[in-house]
């Protein structure tokens, strides 16, 4: 239980060009999900926390208008790089996590996505 | 305000031997405590993870933690460690008053034949 997916797991793209990452938690419902960057040979970076049906909350520094965060429904987010960049390069990680007692108070992690901008 | 430190870039180990993987603490309240492991190019699997109770805590693959308040620590743990648990290994802490993990910088383990 608790499995959480990306998509793509990699993904090249053109400078300027926009980019979408989906994070889905497949057996249970997310109330909340997260996003992380992780830069090469280093920890997670929080970008920003989104609940489902509500504005997503973002780290300082994050560039809201950049990184859009969608959260629709209880089992789906979204990451969108807008106009990217190569210094967007990285690896897109998403967590989620639920209300759900059995489970609780734990971070499921996706396994990642890839993304290189040219 | 909530942080994790994980003072070993890398710890070496000899298959078959005991392995520690180190990890501090610091919280204003009472501290929700896991162990994720990274294999490359994958995302983070969870260990094991301390909120209440018992001081040692069991999790995956044999790895265990045990939690130390008076010295704010919570270091993983394997009785005998195997070539495939060669990884990078993160701590993470989260305030019982905040909705964020906090993520040490990790530790990349590798274990020889």
């Amino acid at each position: 239980g608790a499995v959480v997916s990306q998509h793509p797991s990699w993904v090249i793209c053109k400078s300027g060009t926009s980019v979408k990452i989906e994070c889905r938690s497949l057996d249970f419902q997310a109330t909340t999900m997260f996003w992380y960057r992780q830069f090469p040979k280093q920890s997670l970076m929080l970008m920003a926390t989104s609940n489902e049906g509500s504005k997503a909350t973002y780290e300082q520094g994050v560039e809201k208008d950049k990184f859009l965060i969608n959260h629709a429904s209880l089992t789906l987010s979204t990451l969108t790089v807008t106009s990217a960049h190569p210094e967007d390069s990285s690896f897109y990680i998403c967590s989620a996590e639920t209300s759900d007692s059995f489970i609780t108070d734990t971070q499921y992690f996706g396994p990642g996505t890839r993304l290189t901008v040219l | 305000a909530q942080s994790v430190a994980q003072p070993e870039d890398q710890v070496n180990v000899a298959e078959g031997n005991p392995l520690t993987v180190k990890c501090t603490y610091s919280v204003s309240g009472n501290p929700y405590l896991f162990w994720y492991v990274q294999y490359p190019n994958r995302g983070l699997q969870f260990l094991l993870k301390y909120i209440t109770g018992d001081n040692l805590v069991k999790g995956s693959y044999g790895f265990e933690a045990e939690f130390n308040k008076s010295q704010t620590s919570f270091h993983l743990k394997k009785p005998s460690a195997l070539v495939s648990d060669s990884a990078l290994y993160f701590c993470a802490v989260r305030d019982l008053g905040y909705s964020t993990l906090t993520f040490g910088k990790g530790t990349m383990l590798l274990v020889s034949p």
